[in-house]
C-alpha cells in the first residue's frame, strides 16, 4: 500500500487532455507544497515532470502542468502524444524523517 | 549532462546483505544529496535514504536499522547496503539526485534501475 493514491490507469485519444490525481493526506501533500511528478518508460530511467507542485524543469513541454488542492495534487497532460504513454508517479516531501512518499503510479495509454 | 548507473549482484541470499553502488558521470558528487529508492514488483517507489557529499545521512525510519548508505567524492560513486534482507526487499532498485531548496524534496537524475531478486 503506497502513502499517496493514485489511480492505476487513465486513458486517452491524441489532442485530448488529462488529469492525474494524486490524494496524500495533511501530513504530506495537504501540509507541503511539495510535490513531485515522475514519468517513467519501461526499463528507462524515471523522469522529472513537474517539482514544488507546479514548476516544470528546464526542456519538459509546457504541455504538463501541475497543481494541488487540499490534500489532492493533479498532473494535467494537454495535447495528448503517443510518446506521453508511460507510467506517472507522484511524491510528496512528508517531513523531515521520512522525507518523501511516493503514489503508486498511473499507467497512461493513449488510445 | 549527469547520469547515473547502478552496479551490484542481481541475486542475494535471505539473511545476507545487498550491496549496490552508484557511479555518477558527467558531475561532480559534491554539494549534492544522493538517495536510493526501490520498486517491488507490481508496488510503488518507496525512498530508502540519501546520503550528503559531506558524509551526513537520513533513512526512511521502516528501513533504519538494516540500512548504510556511504559515499566516496574520490570515485564519484555511492553505496547502498542493506542488512538482513528477505524476499521483501526483492525490488529494481534505482540511485537518484535529490535536490530542491530546503528541504530538498525531488530526484531531478534517476539511474536506470537494477533488479536485484532475494532467493535461496
Amino acid at each position: 500500500q503506497s502513502a499517496l493514491t493514485q489511480p492505476a490507469s487513465v486513458s486517452g485519444s491524441p489532442g485530448q487532455s488529462i488529469t492525474l490525481s494524486c490524494t496524500g493526506t495533511s501530513s504530506d501533500v495537504g501540509t507541503y507544497n511539495y510535490v513531485s511528478w515522475y514519468q517513467h518508460h519501461p526499463g528507462k530511467a524515471p523522469k522529472l515532470m513537474i517539482y514544488e507542485v507546479n514548476n516544470r524543469p528546464s526542456g519538459i513541454s509546457s504541455r504538463f502542468s501541475g497543481s494541488k488542492s487540499g490534500n489532492t495534487a493533479s498532473l494535467t497532460i494537454s495535447g495528448l502524444q503517443a510518446e506521453d504513454e508511460a507510467d506517472y508517479y507522484c511524491s510528496s516531501y512528508a517531513g523531515s524523517s521520512t522525507l518523501v512518499v511516493f503514489g503508486g503510479g498511473t499507467k497512461l495509454t493513449v488510445l | 549532462q549527469v547520469q547515473l548507473q547502478e552496479s551490484g549482484p542481481g541475486l542475494v541470499r535471505p539473511s545476507e546483505t545487498l550491496s549496490l553502488t552508484c557511479t555518477v558521470s558527467g558531475g561532480s558528487i559534491s554539494t549534492y544529496y544522493w538517495s536510493w529508492i526501490r520498486q517491488p514488483p507490481g508496488k510503488g517507489l518507496e525512498w530508502i535514504g540519501y546520503v550528503y557529499s559531506s558524509g551526513s545521512t537520513n533513512y526512511n525510519p521502516s528501513l533504519k536499522s538494516r540500512v548504510t548508505i556511504s559515499i566516496d567524492t574520490s570515485k564519484n560513486q555511492f553505496s547502498l547496503n542493506l542488512r538482513s534482507v528477505t524476499v521483501a526487499d526483492t525490488a529494481v532498485y534505482y540511485c537518484a539526485r535529490l535536490v530542491g531548496a530546503a528541504p530538498p524534496s525531488y530526484f531531478n537524475c534517476w539511474g536506470q534501475g537494477t533488479l536485484v531478486a532475494v532467493s535461496s
